[in-house]
């Protein structure tokens, strides 16, 4: 079974512009998860989705936002790009959000390295 | 909230010997989620071992092993026979029961550099 993938794996970006990342779960995975990892700040959670709908979100900014569709696809969007924003972006999936431990564990993607200059 | 400790930035351990990593976390609940990821210099998180709190029993994969210490909020985890391939960045993980979803909470993670 294929892991899960994100693309683009890396990416330059400048002050102001905007990024979509995109993120495929494992097939069968119904819930994304988006961390950001930061050599100063380490791995912060931004949000979940599952069924398409917003779960849960981290303590970040609006210009963080994200989706998903259909097919557990998930997307994360970050508008108006800071220096600070420079970060490596990993992707979660795993197959539920419902109580019972191992449908819950999390599997990662090998991120995206976004660069903003 | 939950907040998750790793008071060893830097590990080091000669190949084939034993060495434990720790993990200290703080929270108000009796019912969670622990877990160990390793993230090698490809920086893909893989999962090593996961731990139900309200089991008694360490988890145990292979050559990974956990010390699971609830009252002491303690979670160490001990890698035996070091390989090469074991030399990577270990995070400790705590996932709540009571926040919807299944989001993690990480330590600032410790390095592992393995001697040959």
């Amino acid at each position: 079974k294929a892991g899960v993938t994100q693309t683009p794996r890396y990416l330059i970006k400048t002050r102001g512009q905007q990024v979509t990342l995109s993120c495929s779960p494992i097939s069968g995975h119904r819930s994304v998860s988006w961390y950001q990892q930061t050599p100063g700040q380490g791995l912060q959670f931004l949000f979940e989705y599952f069924s398409e709908t917003q779960r849960n979100k981290g303590n970040f900014p609006g210009r963080f936002s994200g989706r998903q569709f259909s097919n557990s696809r998930s997307e994360m969007n970050v508008s108006t790009l800071e220096l600070g924003d420079s970060a490596l972006y990993l992707c979660a999936s795993s197959l539920s959000v419902n109580r019972g431990g191992a449908r819950e564990t999390q599997y990662f993607g090998p991120g995206t390295r976004l660069l903003v200059l | 909230a939950q907040t998750v400790t790793q008071s060893q930035p830097e590990m080091s351990v000669q190949e084939a010997e034993t060495v434990t990593l720790s993990c200290t976390y703080d929270t108000s609940e009796s019912d969670y989620y622990l877990f160990w990821y390793k993230q090698p210099p490809s920086r893909q998180m893989i999962l090593v071992i996961r731990q139900e709190a309200y089991k008694q029993q360490n988890a145990t994969e292979n050559r990974f092993s956990v010390n699971f210490q609830k009252a002491a909020k303690s979670f160490s985890l001990k890698i035996s026979d070091s390989q090469l391939g074991d030399a990577a960045m270990y995070f400790c993980a705590y996932r709540s029961p009571m926040e919807y979803g299944n989001k993690l909470v990480f330590g600032a993670g410790t390095i592992l550099r393995v001697k040959s």
